[in-house]
């Protein structure tokens, strides 16, 4: 079946640097993609998200890019901070908006002092 | 900042029983939304609410799942006999408009299911 996965479980970076989180996609019909951060015990929180006609899109401290060709996409966070850790995932949607998002499995993303 | 809230934080309940979720959307939001997420596990779609009627649901929303906006703030999610596999952490959504918007989510109820 169609999926949204990411590459890796975990990814821990040294604080100040700069981490990239990768996720693959299927759904080649899927035109909105978001990244969401999930601290623990908490919701998940909108971080940006991205329309199949961009290839990139910035926010504060965050990159996210699209490459349709290969079907993935990054979030990039620029000098990582402690609260920075959460788990992130990518979500899509064939239809635009939060109607049946697909969820990727999620990274955590560990930030070392 | 307005935020959407969820009660109760943690419910236990007795497989069979029937339990309702209840949420307070953001209030000049319009479309509303069910997720749920097993431990370790996505998070996972269940169904999408709008002019008071459901837009969308997934294979997991079946006849045991219901929803309603009794009033002019609140969703609720209904599970009218729960099972163990029900056990989750379940998470109201709402946003201000269809389409490419940002959907806010609550903090979430456990549902644990003995």
């Amino acid at each position: 079946g169609e999926s949204v996965g990411l590459h890796l479980p975990t990814l821990s970076v040294q604080e100040g640097d700069n981490s990239i989180i990768n996720c693959a996609y299927s759904n080649s019909a899927s035109d909105y993609f978001i990244w969401y951060k999930q601290e623990s015990g908490k919701g998940p929180q909108f971080i940006i998200d991205i329309r199949s006609n961009m290839d990139k899109r910035q926010g504060q401290r965050v990159t996210v890019l699209l490459n349709k060709t290969v079907k993935h996409l990054s979030l990039q966070i620029a000098a990582t901070q402690p609260g920075d850790s959460a788990v992130y995932f990518c979500a899509e949607n064939g239809r635009g908006g939060a109607d049946g998002l697909t969820f990727g499995k999620g990274t955590h993303l560990i930030i070392q002092p | 900042e307005p935020e959407v809230t969820q009660t109760p934080s943690h419910q236990v309940t007795q497989m069979g029983q029937e339990v309702i979720l209840r949420c307070v959307p953001i209030s000049n939001h319009l479309y509303f939304y069910w997720y749920r997420q097993i431990l370790g596990q996505k998070v996972e779609f269940l169904v999408s609410f709008y002019n008071n009627e459901i837009s969308e649901k997934s294979e997991i929303f079946d006849d045991q799942f219901s929803v309603e906006r009794p009033d002019g703030s609140n969703f609720t999610l209904k599970i009218r006999s729960t099972k163990l596999e029900d056990s989750a952490m379940y998470f109201c959504a709402s946003s201000e408009a269809g389409g490419w918007t940002e959907a806010f989510f609550g903090q979430g109820t456990r549902l644990t299911v003995v």
